[in-house]
């Protein structure tokens, strides 16, 4: 079985600052991990996953993650924020079943 | 490429009726999974198909149906429309099927917003 847990269903930052979005996750297998954005009225867009190829992760927009397996954690990060960064940001774990979903993080960016 | 097409965008239905959502996945993709977003439950998965073979189940009531066809093309269907079955229903393709290969990546499309009332 497999499940994320997101910490804070809402964090604000001001513009510049720098974005950390914590994702922890269980798995009973390797697990591929993913994270996930999506804006208002659109559907998810994927930033970055992680394959086991490497544990620190470049995504699009800037954004990267790291995968700590003694931590069993996945989080989000972004040197300095942005104002359209202001989104959903949803973390999703598989291995051996479907993709299984956070329940998301909201990121407002405050000018 | 064309992302993933899902129509129609928004539907209004009254409770008790039924409704079909289509989904057509990026070219060459045979793998498509739906998903039930609500504020309070958040992303949950409902089913997926591979080469039009039901391959995973969610947890949800057998109102809730899909196929899949040979061009991949999928549709799910809700019958006997329940309030609480207003949400955002999401529609991934992918070129291989989840479980398999970890690997494999969902691309979303942007979603039909249904409202029961």
């Amino acid at each position: 079985a497999q499940s994320v847990t997101q910490l804070g269903s809402h964090v604000s930052v001001s513009e510049g600052a720098l974005v950390l979005l914590r994702c922890n996750y269980s798995s009973s297998v390797p697990p591929y991990l993913f994270w996930y954005v999506q804006y208002p009225n659109q559907g998810l867009q994927l930033l970055l996953k992680y394959t086991s190829a490497a544990t620190l992760v470049k995504g699009i927009n800037g954004f990267e993650a790291e995968f700590k397996k003694s931590e069993t954690s996945f989080h989000l990060t972004k040197p300095s924020a942005h104002m359209s960064d202001a989104a959903e940001y949803f973390c999703a774990v598989t291995g051996n079943t479907p993709l299984v979903f956070g329940k998301g993080t909201r990121l407002s960016v405050i000018a | 490429k064309a992302g993933v097409t899902q129509t129609p965008r928004y539907l209004i239905k009254t409770r008790g009726q039924q409704v079909t959502l289509s989904c057509s996945p990026i070219s060459g993709h045979r793998s498509v999974s739906w998903y039930q977003q609500t504020p309070g439950q958040g992303l949950q998965f409902l089913f997926e198909y591979f080469s039009e073979t039901q391959r995973n189940k969610g947890n949800f009531p057998g109102r809730f149906s899909g196929r899949q066809f040979s061009n991949s093309r999928s549709e799910m269907n809700v019958s006997t429309l329940e309030l609480g079955d207003s949400a955002l229903y999401l529609c991934a393709s992918s070129l291989g099927a989840s479980g398999e290969s970890g690997q494999e990546t969902q691309y979303f499309g942007p979603g039909t917003r249904l409202l029961v009332l």
